[in-house]
């Protein structure tokens, strides 16, 4: 079962735009990481924020978590062509050592 | 570092027949996982390993499906027999460390006729 998911499914903007990705999950956790998984590739890393941090950014991307809302974002700003890809929120369940849950991802498509 | 290696890419088979998925992991990554994906189901955990010692395998769907980690840089997903529905992309992802994120090989799409 997922424990995190993410909204919206789809999202088409286009180069320049903003894009804003939100993910909800159901229990505590230690942390919870964004991964990006472009088409027939594997999923791979962007960030990742602990449970005593509210926000992270890395280059064009920010991510903020509410743990009392159990929910965080992902803002990718100023966005290319390139970033079109599907995007995963993923968390650990609260227990260090375990195994990443994913969401169910958000497709975003940005056109040039 | 060469990443997460994972063989075949590709595989078409018909069903009934037996079925292996080989991962080789990141050198020094004590964690590995095998997942499965599909569009109705998401990304699912099958199982994973953690020091070549399977540690939860209640994502595993049923005992078609098995999976070994004889050494520190190898791990093989099995289906026997194969049927339609585990048509899916299979991936492994190593980790290093349990805070550490996941590295993912580039997957196995496997249909099964």
């Amino acid at each position: 079962s997922q424990q995190g998911e993410e909204d919206p499914q789809a999202l088409s903007i286009q180069e320049g735009e903003n894009a804003t990705m939100n993910c909800s999950y159901k229990t505590s956790i230690n942390n919870l990481q964004w991964y990006r998984q472009n088409s027939g590739r594997g999923l791979v890393h962007l960030i990742l924020i602990r449970s005593n941090e509210r926000e992270k950014h890395s280059g064009r991307l920010r991510v903020t978590l509410d743990t009392s809302k159990k929910s965080s974002s992902l803002l990718i700003t100023a966005s290319r062509a390139a970033d079109t890809a599907s995007y995963f929120c993923a968390t650990d369940a609260g227990q260090a050592g375990t195994a990443l849950i994913f969401g169910k991802g958000t497709t975003l498509s940005v056109s040039s | 570092d060469a990443g997460v290696i994972q063989s075949p890419r590709h595989e078409v088979t018909e069903m009934g027949q037996e079925v292996t998925l080989r991962c080789k992991p990141i050198s020094g990554h004590d964690y590995l996982f095998w997942y499965r994906q599909t569009m109705m189901r998401g990304l699912e955990l099958l199982i994973y390993f953690n020091n070549n010692v399977p540690i939860d395998d209640s994502g595993m769907p049923e005992d078609r499906f098995s999976a070994k980690m004889p050494n520190a840089s190898f791990s093989t997903l099995k289906i026997q027999p194969s049927e339609p529905r585990d048509s899916a992309v299979y991936f492994c992802a190593s980790r290093a460390r349990g805070d550490q994120p996941q590295h993912f090989g580039d997957g196995t799409r496997l249909s099964i006729l």
